[in-house]
């Protein structure tokens, strides 16, 4: 099976930087995705990291070690509306062969000004 | 911008009743997913369709929980008969095909059981 580690809470002001961690275990790996939920509202797709290294999407950048079964959100520039719960999510093997995301509980960020 | 149609957006019923979410996925999506989410948690999977076929219902309640996607094109989910504990928030998630990283969600069903 599949279980992630994240930080429950994570505050910050505006304008700075904040990174969000995850730790994973499962029995195939193939990539780590990052989600963004504001309050009662629907998961959205932020990025993906298939292989070690960075990938950056604007203020958002996500990174990934393999070896270390590790990776991170690094958002920048942090503005009010970044207010929200970020999951990461490990894509692995379903009983059925198919591959299925296995989210973990969500970091709720707290913006002040 | 192609969205992910759920409804009804919110339910409240009592407790023993049957209750059906609906959803419609991205047109030409493959696959389609249901994932509840308690509060303060993440989604958990429920079941997963590739076109009409369930091709992973490992964590589905299967005494209570039905799903089905008849056509390989909308999915209806149903609780009967629902429990306290089903309370929860009820998301619908397509991709084009199984594997494919980036879901797109649905905006949910909150569902209330009293």
């Amino acid at each position: 099976g599949q279980s992630l580690e994240q930080p429950s809470e994570v505050t910050a002001v505006e304008g700075a930087i904040v990174q969000i961690n995850c730790t994973y275990q499962t029995s195939g790996f193939y990539g780590l995705s990052w989600y963004q939920q504001h309050d009662g509202g629907a998961p959205t797709f932020l990025s993906y990291n298939g292989l070690d290294g960075l990938e950056e999407t604007g203020r958002f950048s996500s990174f990934l070690s393999r070896s270390d079964s590790y990776g991170y959100l690094l958002l920048q520039e942090l503005q009010m509306k970044d207010s929200a719960s970020y999951f990461c999510a490990v894509r692995g093997p379903a009983n059925s062969g198919y591959s299925t995301l296995t989210f973990g509980k969500g970091t709720m960020l707290l913006v002040s000004p | 911008e192609a969205e992910v149609a759920q409804s009804p957006r919110y339910k409240i019923t009592e407790k023993s009743q049957a209750v059906a979410f609906w959803c419609d996925p991205i047109s030409g999506h493959a696959t389609l997913y249901w994932y509840r989410q308690i509060l303060g948690q993440g989604p958990e999977l429920l079941v997963q369709f590739q076109d009409e076929s369930v091709v992973d219902d490992s964590q589905l309640p299967k005494d209570r929980f039905s799903a089905e996607r008849l056509k390989g094109v909308d999915s209806t989910l149903k609780i009967q008969p629902a429990e306290l504990g089903d309370s929860a928030m009820y998301l619908c998630a397509s991709s084009l095909r199984a594997g494919n990283y980036g879901y797109t969600f649905g905006s949910g069903t909150r569902l209330t059981v009293v």
